[in-house]
């Protein structure tokens, strides 16, 4: 069936440096593939997302990238910042149906 | 305009109770998904409307989990007999549907704790 794999599982970096977090996913007829950013206690929400005909996409510090082929897609965060800590959370789906979640990143900045 | 919501944020219950717990998506999006979070893990999906109907209930875990959309806007979520398995945040998202691009946007979803 469907499924999203995710690494790390958590991953701690110096304040100022660059985290990425992989993901890959089964399904070839996926075209849409969100990330989300889920604080304690609080709902997921849209951080990025990339649709399955662009390579790349960036918005200040979070790119995402694509590689269709190998069925791998990458949260790219630089710069990172105390608010930047949280669990992300990777996911793929075609268009309006389910979203197939990863397990989640639990991203700690160290001051 | 107002986001997704739902009530209550959370339920206490005993094992072997009836509970409903409701979703209102945000206006104009005519698809619904329920999901079910456990803590440390992601969001597991549900079901899913479109309209009125479910276009995706293969997510529900068993007949005890049942959900209604009947004017195509609010949703309720019924779970029969809960057992203590059933406790974990329930989010309700929603999305401009086959017209839309795909982004969900999620409630602040419903505590349920099954003792």
């Amino acid at each position: 069936g469907e499924n999203v794999e995710q690494h790390p599982s958590t991953l701690s970096v110096q304040e100022g440096d660059s985290a990425v977090i992989k993901c890959t996913y089964s399904d070839s007829a996926s075209n849409y593939f969100p990330w989300y950013k889920q604080e304690l206690g609080k709902r997921p929400q849209l951080i990025i997302d990339i649709r399955s005909n662009v390579g790349e996409k960036k918005d200040q510090r979070i790119a995402v990238t694509l590689n269709k082929t190998a069925k791998h897609f990458s949260l790219h965060i630089t710069e990172t910042q105390p608010e930047d800590s949280a669990v992300y959370f990777c996911a793929a789906t075609r268009g309006a149906s389910k979203i197939i979640f990863g397990s989640g990143t639990r991203l700690s900045i160290r001051p | 305009g107002a986001g997704v919501s739902q009530t209550p944020s959370n339920k206490v219950t005993e094992k072997g109770k009836y509970v409903e717990l409701r979703c209102d998506p945000i206006s104009g999006h005519t698809a619904l998904y329920w999901y079910r979070q456990s803590l440390g893990q992601g969001p597991e999906f549900l079901i899913y409307f479109q309209g009125t109907g479910a276009a995706d209930d293969s997510g529900l875990p068993n007949d005890r989990f049942f959900a209604v959309r009947p004017e195509g806007s609010v949703s309720t979520l019924k779970i029969q007999r809960t057992e203590r398995g059933d406790s974990a945040v329930y989010l309700c998202a929603s999305s401009l549907g086959l017209a839309g691009r795909g982004e969900q946007f999620f409630g602040p979803g419903t505590r349920l704790t099954v003792l």
